[in-house]
């Protein structure tokens, strides 16, 4: 199965900053089948990105996705205190796998 | 509106087995397959398998000998069974709803949290 690796594991960023989180497979990935949640503590996952660089019905425009092969990425073009949460990815390549998480704070 | 709702026992003893059951609305297990996914306390999250529309299932392969996926279409509900618990089994299990062919998930559960415990 295709292991996905998520790096920073933990980042903090301030008000106002651009955070880049990636995600790393261990095989290549359609496009098509690499998604993005938002988890924030207490809560179940929500769909941030889907495909690589959709954003999810309610999802801020200043979330951003992009990648291809075993390379993605989520940039958030300028923080804001709503957005400390981990952030998982996942892929679907004859079965499913998640990312270890990404969790963002606020510096 | 679409909605997924788990229900499980709470607290199971080691070597036992779990019956969680997920119970949806607002679209058919007929046409869409739903998956179990668990989180550990303070981890990650562990696709567990899916159970496609049409019955057929699938799952992870480090846990397949000991898991069983089925569901009840006229009933909206979804059922994971898991023998052999262990205390690394204590987890939230979520189910969640596919949307087609991309396979991620758009709707997901409020999760429902297990204890292995003597």
């Amino acid at each position: 199965q295709i292991v996905l690796t998520q790096s920073p594991a933990i980042m903090s960023a301030s008000l106002g900053e651009r955070v880049t989180m990636t995600c790393t497979a261990s095989s290549s990935v359609s496009s098509s089948y690499l998604h993005w949640y938002q988890q924030k503590p207490g809560s179940s996952p929500k769909l941030w990105i889907y495909s690589t660089s959709n954003l999810a019905s309610g999802v801020p425009a200043r979330f951003s996705g992009s990648g291809s092969g075993t390379s993605y990425s989520l940039t958030i073009s300028s923080m804001e205190a709503e957005d400390a949460a981990t952030y998982y990815c996942h892929q679907y390549h004859r079965s499913f796998t998640f990312g270890s998480g990404t969790k963002l704070e606020i510096k | 509106q679409v909605q997924l709702k788990e229900s499980g026992p709470g607290l199971v003893a080691p070597s036992q087995s779990l019956s969680i059951t997920c119970t949806v609305s607002g679209f058919s297990l007929t046409d869409y397959g739903v998956s179990w996914i668990r989180q550990p306390p303070g981890k990650g999250l562990e696709w567990l398998g899916v159970i496609w529309g049409g019955g057929s299932t699938y799952y992870n392969s480090a846990l397949k000998s000991r898991l069983s996926i089925s569901k009840d279409n006229s009933k909206s509900q979804v059922f994971l069974k898991m023998n052999s618990l262990q205390t690394d089994d204590t987890a939230m299990y979520y189910c969640a709803k596919h949307d087609g062919a991309p396979y991620y998930f758009d709707y997901w559960g409020q999760g429902t949290t297990l204890t292995v415990s003597s």
